[in-house]
């Protein structure tokens, strides 16, 4: 069973906070990890997709990074701004199967 | 041009009735998917296909059936559907082992 756990379930920070969140999940046959973010209304879409132990990746402010043998990823926003209000999901990837985590729901507050 | 396109987006229906969710992607991906978005939002795989084979059935209901006619299409048939199957499903692709595009959902809601 490939089970992703996601914290925190729900962040609230203001404007120009800097915040993280983690995604855990099996280290054991690993594959590959994503990072998707999903607004309200849309679908979700892809940020990273992290293959290897040590892995950063960044985009603009958000970063993320990946440790394979403790089977951990987290992702750093920094400066928050009301448009990274999303869902932040993670996903485990093992082949053709993708399992996601339940979400990270950052609201930022103007 | 949309990559993932996913018909219809709102479904409403009675229980018992039989219905289905198309769903073509022109990305060129090897890989589509079917998740069901259940009642706390959480993205739950039912189907993974390559290249028109199944590859992921998750512990879905027989009443549901895939079916790929091309590696550009993946339907989702639901027989004699059920209140319980009131739910958002995102049909999805990507390459091999790339990152997904999504669909934009459809809302099923049976009565």
């Amino acid at each position: 069973i490939l089970n992703v756990e996601q914290s925190p379930q729900s962040l609230h920070v203001q404007e120009g906070d800097s915040t993280n969140f983690t995604c855990s999940f099996p280290s054991s046959n690993f594959y590959a990890l994503h990072w998707y973010r999903w607004e309200t209304a849309k679908s979700p879409e892809a940020l990273f997709v992290m293959t290897l132990n040590g892995d950063e990746k960044k985009k603009g402010r958000i970063s993320a990074t990946l440790n394979t043998k403790e089977g951990y990823s987290y992702l750093y926003i920094k400066g928050s701004q009301p448009e990274d209000s999303a869902t932040y999901l993670c996903a485990f990837r093992l082949n053709n199967d993708m399992r996601f985590g339940a979400g990270t729901r950052l609201t930022v507050k103007p | 041009d949309t990559a993932v396109s996913q018909t219809p987006k709102y479904l409403v229906t009675q229980m018992g009735n039989d219905k289905s969710i198309k769903c073509e992607q022109n990305l060129g991906h090897d890989t589509m998917y079917w998740y069901k978005q259940d009642s706390k939002k959480f993205l739950k795989i039912m189907f993974s296909y390559n290249n028109k084979e199944l590859i992921i059935n998750e512990t879905v209901p027989n009443r549901f059936s895939p079916k790929s006619p091309d590696k550009a299409h993946l339907n989702l048939h639901i027989n004699s559907l059920e209140l319980g199957d009131s739910a958002v499903y995102f049909c999805a692709s990507s390459p091999n082992l790339g990152p997904l595009h999504f669909g934009n959902g459809t809302r099923l809601t049976v009565t």
